[in-house]
């Protein structure tokens, strides 16, 4: 059983450098989101996706692109990393939209930007 | 003041006690979660609830919506039982969304 499944779980880059976060879950989920875990700060969502071809944003948007590539997959891109952006990121994924339903989250993406 | 709440911040048991994790909030909520963070970070969702309690083999979630508070109990304690206990409250409505706390670190000690 896979269930969410985020790739990759570690990643350093600099300052100016894009990268993309990719998720994929298996369980026919409708929604899915996208969390970052700061130190001392609760999870803040940052974009969700409340079904295949819709995106939103979240608590924390700025800095950051999402792309629903259809309706396994919910993929997070910086453009031009900085270091606030080091966190821990959580993809998660729940049958239907709304926050009302259990989550289920991958085991996270830690990145460091120097 | 935070919207959600939680207490302790960390609590440490000894293996076999009866433990309480507490979480209050200031917004009107549609439903609360509980969930789970092992060292090494993957979360996973233990309980969500609206009202009355609900029990999960040794854990027990409670919520008292008069009192916008929940708590979160762990019978028979057991050192596989540490982990962070984060509540999150979905604030329902037109802006529904989730609003987390900033977790409880519980360590049980053999």
């Amino acid at each position: 059983n896979a269930g969410v499944t985020q790739t990759p779980k570690f990643q350093v880059l600099k300052t100016g450098q894009s990268m993309t976060l990719q998720c994929a879950q298996d369980m026919n989920h409708n929604s899915m989101y996208w969390y970052r875990q700061d130190p001392g700060m609760g999870l803040r969502l940052i974009y969700y996706s409340a079904s295949e071809g819709t995106t939103d944003k979240g608590e924390v948007p700025n800095g950051y692109n999402v792309s629903r590539l259809n309706k396994r997959e919910f993929s997070l891109r910086l453009e031009s990393a900085a270091p606030s952006q080091t966190s821990v990121y959580f993809c998660a994924s729940s049958p239907e939209g709304g926050f009302n339903q259990p989550q289920h989250f991958g085991d996270g993406t830690r990145l460091s930007i120097l | 003041k935070n919207e959600v709440e939680q207490s302790p911040q960390n609590l440490t048991a000894q293996e076999g006690e009866f433990i309480t994790i507490n979480c209050s909030y200031s917004v009107g909520i549609s439903a609360l979660h509980w969930l789970q963070q092992h060292p090494g970070g993957g979360i996973v969702s233990l309980f969500m609830l609206s009202s009355g309690k609900k029990k999960h083999g040794r854990l027990i979630a409670t919520i008292n919506i008069q009192e916008k508070h929940s708590s979160l109990h762990i019978t028979a304690s057991h050192p596989r039982d540490s982990a962070v206990y984060i509540c999150a409250a979905c604030n329902g409505g037109a802006t529904n969304k989730l609003i987390f706390g900033t977790g409880t670190l519980l360590a049980v000690q053999p």
